[in-house]
């Protein structure tokens, strides 16, 4: 398959620990999307990047895309129950007006009280 | 706010029925997408549609079809459902984002 790695598969922390999860491609990727699975639900999707280096944050949360765009990062600084569930990333490929949506294998997050 | 309907969030099939799981957006969305979910492997793109009557094979097609014939409707059709197929079902659609609907767990027994 095409699939993008994801690294842990799972993880769990206490409350108020840093968390951080990675998404490796052996491509280089053309963009960048992070999704998030609470238990029992299905993936939102929480942002995209583009760009080269590309830094963004949302609250607790701040994504990275890497210099060679084959590797992406989200950290979650001081976490909390409503952290809990499973962060995917993908790629979203374009060809020829066709949408396509890579998936990372994702990873669990388990955040104890 | 998008919705994208699964028709069945729980079934149970026998080994050799044919199963349809059915999904419906209500945001003229041209692209359409079924995956599954098993633990470990992430979300596996089955089949896309970018419009009606059009699709394409993802990653896993094997043992599976699709039926897009109204632009909010993509049907995922299992010809022979067999146990190895036990899995939750997502559909999705969307264009730069997509959207996920509330997922269909399947049991084959």
């Amino acid at each position: 398959g095409q699939q993008v790695m994801q690294i842990p598969q799972y993880q769990h922390v206490q409350e108020g620990e840093d968390f951080t999860t990675y998404c490796n491609s052996s491509t280089t990727l053309s963009n960048i999307q992070w999704y998030k699975q609470r238990p029992g639900g299905h993936p939102v999707f929480l942002i995209q990047l583009v760009k080269s280096g590309e830094v963004k944050k949302q609250k607790r949360l701040t994504f990275q895309f890497g210099e060679a765009k084959k590797n992406s990062s989200l950290h979650i600084t001081a976490t909390q129950t409503t952290d809990v569930g499973t962060y995917f990333c993908a790629e979203l490929r374009t060809t020829s007006g066709t949408y396509k949506y890579i998936f990372g294998t994702g990873t669990r997050l388990k955040v104890l009280a | 706010d998008v919705k994208v309907t699964q028709s069945s969030r729980y079934l149970v099939k026998r080994t050799g029925e044919k199963v349809f799981l059915e999904c419906v957006q209500d945001m003229d969305h041209e692209n359409m997408f079924w995956y599954r979910q098993d633990p470990g492997l992430g979300l596996r793109l089955i089949y896309f549609s970018y419009d009606v009557k059009m699709k394409e094979k993802g990653d896993i097609p094997e043992g599976y079809s699709v039926s897009r014939e109204k632009k909010e409707r993509f049907s995922l059709i299992l010809e022979s459902a067999s146990t190895n197929q036990t899995s939750m079902y997502l559909c999705a659609s969307g264009g730069n984002t997509i959207y996920f609907g509330e997922g269909s767990w399947l049991t084959v027994v």
